[in-house]
């Protein structure tokens, strides 16, 4: 069972371009989060999504951001229009469909996105 | 909101040292506790978790317990080696049905050989 992938692992963008970030969850997962990480810090949470569905996107930048998880394909988050400040790794989690307290999300290695 | 304060870094240690990293939270209700482990140019990976309290968590010698009293779940660890090198989150999860993660700000731990 290969484990939650994101593609490409790296990705340099030049100001003003749009980038567009892959999330393929473990197999059987219908669940999907979506977490930054800037240099030197934790992960901040961007958005949670379900199979068709946003669930939470309390994370999400208002402009320029933007994901979804389609029925067929992987799950993808878009920047559009990029900035400096836009450069970080960009993590994916999956968890299966039934939550609980004991319930584990899963990572991928992450995207590192370098805007120049 | 939810939120996770954790001992900043970096932390550097001569193997076998005892290692201690704190960690604190603010949660509403009965959050679940973990800590994560990020090896050089990877993602995460659960190192242990803590559902309820008074719970411990271990995994590969590193322990935490659940304590609701203090609200904290400090990672320990009696002998470190130099494997153990990484940067380690703590990181709790509401039961109020948002199944996100709220992250600290992760310490990075060094061990000298």
């Amino acid at each position: 069972n290969a484990g939650v992938m994101q593609n490409p692992r790296h990705l340099v963008r030049r100001r003003g371009q749009e980038a567009r970030l892959r999330c393929s969850p473990m197999k059987g997962h219908s669940h999907v989060y979506w977490y930054r990480q800037l240099p030197e810090e934790g992960l901040k949470f961007m958005v949670y999504l379900q199979k068709e569905n946003i669930i939470d996107e309390s994370g999400m930048p208002k402009e320029r951001f933007s994901a979804e998880f389609p029925k067929e394909g992987p799950s993808i988050l878009r920047i559009q229009q990029v900035v400096r400040g836009d450069s970080a790794a960009y993590f994916c989690a999956s968890s299966p469909p039934m939550q609980g307290v004991n319930t584990e999300a899963f990572f991928g290695q992450g995207t590192r996105l370098t805007v120049v | 909101g939810d939120s996770v304060t954790q001992m900043e870094g970096p932390v550097t240690l001569s193997e076998e040292a005892f290692l201690t990293i704190n960690c604190t939270y603010t949660a509403t209700g009965y959050p679940s506790l973990f800590w994560y482990v990020q090896y050089p140019g990877e993602g995460l990976q659960l190192l242990l978790k803590a559902t309820k309290a008074d719970d411990k968590g271990s995994n590969k010698g590193f322990e935490a317990t659940y304590r609701k009293e203090t609200t904290s779940f400090h990672l320990e660890k009696g002998s470190v080696q130099v494997s153990d090198s990484a940067v380690y989150f703590c990181a709790l999860r509401s039961n109020f049905g948002n199944e996100k993660l709220t992250f600290g700000t992760g310490t990075r731990l060094t061990i000298i050989p």
